[in-house]
């Protein structure tokens, strides 16, 4: 079993739907967890970072954590074509030499 | 933002060269750089660790011989693959982390396309 599960997709929706992505893990130390956006060919951007279970909106973007369900998400409210790419969400923990343990990515395809 | 820069973007070298792919951290001093491996539609696997002033450290199964890492200065890391073979053929990323910002976030590279025939 792999310590971080997200599907692969792809996944496909309308343009102005909201979509939700999602990750699991097994490693109950993490601690903090990110949201990566990478375009074809182009290195991760940080999208939304959390730390510990709660919610974190930032514009059009929420992202959600719950530690006792080990499981985290997050929705893009109103979303474009734009936003047509590979999310990879990502962990890690205090004492964790800042290793991050990354998802396989979902790649996401919004269509007009 | 933090903006990490790779060069070059894109290289194709023939079969026992070696390639040096550079990773700098443009607007914030790094004294931490990792670097992964990513193969296509699979996610990123971190390959090393790089500490300013001192020696990398690998993940298991990744040969520093094979992949030599230096971190010479708070903004440039260089992964060098010596001898490289068709099977190290893959988009390597490097990220940066930077303390004043978060404890935890890296910023990624846009990557280098390494093709060897």
């Amino acid at each position: 079993q792999k310590e971080v599960e997200q599907d692969p997709g792809p996944l496909s929706v309308p343009e102005g739907a909201i979509v939700s992505l999602n990750c699991t893990y097994s490693n109950s130390a993490f601690q903090y967890f990110m949201w990566y956006r990478q375009y074809s060919r182009k290195g991760p951007e940080l999208l939304m970072y959390t730390y510990s279970s709660g919610n974190k909106e930032d514009g059009r973007f929420t992202a959600q954590v719950d530690k006792s369900s080990k499981y985290i998400s997050l929705f893009i409210r109103d979303s474009q074509p734009s936003d047509s790419a590979t999310y990879l969400c990502a962990m890690t923990f205090t004492g964790g030499g800042n290793k991050l343990t990354f998802g396989t990515g979902t790649q996401l395809k919004v269509e007009l | 933002g933090a903006v990490v820069s790779q060069h070059p973007s894109r290289v194709i070298c023939k079969s026992g060269t070696s390639v040096k792919i550079e990773c700098r951290s443009l607007d914030f001093q790094a004294t931490t750089m990792f670097w992964y491996r990513q193969f296509p539609k699979q996610s990123l696997m971190l390959m090393a660790t790089s500490n300013e002033g001192s020696k990398a450290t690998y993940e298991q199964g990744v040969e520093k011989d094979k992949f030599l890492i230096n971190h010479a200065s708070l903004t440039l890391s260089t992964l060098t693959v010596t001898s490289a073979h068709p099977e190290d053929s893959s988009f390597y990323i490097c990220s940066a982390r930077d303390n004043p910002r978060g404890y935890n976030e890296q910023f990624f590279g846009p990557g280098t396309r390494l093709t060897v025939l």
